[in-house]
């Protein structure tokens, strides 16, 4: 089972800002690994979204952005747009299970 | 351009084996680390197994362990992961990823994913 938490869903009307939490605990993002985030459209393969808790890979529009702080990280997408409707996940790495990369339980964003 | 394209899926009885297979291309596959994550019909995703540019270091999450076998042939930029003692709960979308190298823990490019299913 994932071992970081996200809620489930978030909704928001086209321009909104949304945000997504991603929490952790002492082993993982607040042993000081790094967040990472990943957008999955329906039917597709995940893809890299923020690297390095706020990084932007080349052509990842800056409405994304990424955080940290303590034992969790946020994602929030702002000027929300149609095509951000998608399931997105964190990804971090846990100390307490060897060589264990972990990812949140992920999010649906539903732009109404 | 980098690509991971993954092959091998298909349907195995509870019990049974299975080997993916990804190929690598666009880039120089012995430099990074390369991982297997899968995700169930309908679910979230899973990291599978981990493996060193050279394979000296390979993990495993605890549920697959002792079941499957990651590994890699450089020389013809490939990824495997053979699969046995399968089980219903291994249905999944196997997608191979790569990890930029040190230390980064994280998936920069994915392949388009290999559909496993287990069922009698």
């Amino acid at each position: 089972q994932s071992v970081l938490t996200q809620p489930p869903s978030v909704s928001g009307a086209p321009g909104q800002r949304v945000t997504i939490s991603c929490t952790g605990s002492s082993s993982n993002i607040g042993a000081g690994y790094d967040v990472h985030w990943y957008q999955q459209l329906p039917g597709t393969a995940p893809k890299l979204l923020i690297y390095g808790n706020s990084n932007r890979p080349s052509g990842v529009p800056d409405r994304f952005s990424g955080s940290k702080s303590g034992t969790s990280a946020s994602l929030a997408i702002t000027g929300l747009q149609a095509e951000d409707e998608a399931d997105y996940y964190c990804q971090s790495y846990d100390s307490s299970l060897s060589g264990s990369r972990v990812f949140g339980t992920g999010t649906k964003v539903t732009v109404l | 351009e980098v690509q991971l394209v993954e092959s091998g899926g298909g349907l195995v009885k509870p019990g049974g084996s299975l080997r993916l297979s990804c190929a690598a291309s666009g880039f120089t596959f012995s430099s990074y680390s390369m991982n297997w994550v899968r995700q169930a019909p309908g679910k979230g995703l899973e990291w599978v197994s981990s493996i060193s540019s050279s394979s000296s270091y390979i993990y495993y999450a605890d549920s697959v362990k002792g079941r499957f076998t990651i590994s890699r042939d450089n020389a013809k930029n490939s990824l495997y992961l053979q699969m046995n003692s399968l089980r219903a709960e291994d249905t999944a979308v196997y997608y191979c990823a790569r990890e930029p190298p040190g230390g980064s823990y994280y998936f920069d490019y994915w392949g388009q994913g290999t559909l496993v299913t287990v069922s009698s």
